[in-house]
């Protein structure tokens, strides 16, 4: 089966510029996340979907960050306006369901300069 | 809150070396552990989880309630297994989201 998709790979944009990622989970699987990590860091979880519902986004900055999931299949990040400390790899991973194997893509990487 | 910590950022060893990676959790809960893995230019994937107790590429992880860890080892590292672990929690009721210890590169010599 096909993993899961993200674009674009790499991103360089200025500070408070906007900026969006793509992702499109494995065919069929019911929870989408979204992860921020840092150079030097674990990922750390930004927003859980159940199919088209939010789970889960409270370590999701929301004054500047927003995600969607329409019709519960692929999922689009965005940050407006970017900050510095915004520089990561954004990675977006899917499972069947909550509790199940989560499968990772293969992260965008940002630098805010 | 839940936390993971895994104390080493590099672990070297040679070829045939035994190998422990070690990883502490806190958890008010029964917790549900994991290793990931992520080998130079490849995703992240997961290499065990507690539950199902199996043996993967000769790695074994047991979970110790009384100690809080989740010790990964192997008894003789491979050059291939250079790479960088991270050890993973999750509750095993309710939204089930991840958090991940910072990681730790093993690297293997040969």
């Amino acid at each position: 089966e096909a993993g899961v998709a993200q674009s674009p790979r790499y991103k360089i944009i200025e500070k408070r510029q906007s900026v969006a990622f793509w992702c499109n989970p494995i065919s069929g699987h019911a929870t989408l996340y979204w992860y921020q990590q840092i150079l030097g860091q674990g990922p750390k979880l930004l927003i859980q979907f159940q199919n088209n519902g939010v789970v889960d986004d409270s370590q999701l900055p929301k004054d500047r960050f927003s995600a969607e999931r329409l019709k519960g299949v692929d999922s689009t990040l965005k940050i407006q306006p970017a900050k510095l400390e915004d520089s990561a790899v954004y990675l977006c991973a899917s499972s069947r369901d909550r509790g199940e194997t989560q499968y990772f893509g293969p992260g965008t990487r940002l630098l805010v300069l | 809150a839940q936390r993971v910590t895994q104390p080493e950022k590099l672990l070297s060893v040679f070829k045939g070396a035994p190998v422990e990676l070690k990883c502490n959790y806190s958890y008010s809960g029964s917790p549900e552990l994991f290793w990931y893995v992520q080998y130079s230019r490849q995703r992240l994937q997961l290499l065990l989880r507690h539950i199902s107790r199996e043996s993967i590429k000769g790695f074994t992880a047991d979970l110790n309630k009384g100690e809080t860890s989740f010790h990964l080892k192997k008894p003789f590292a491979q050059e291939e297994d250079s790479a960088m672990y991270y050890c993973a929690l999750s509750g095993n009721t309710g939204r089930r989201a991840l958090t991940f210890g910072s990681g730790t590169r093993l690297q293997v010599q040969p």
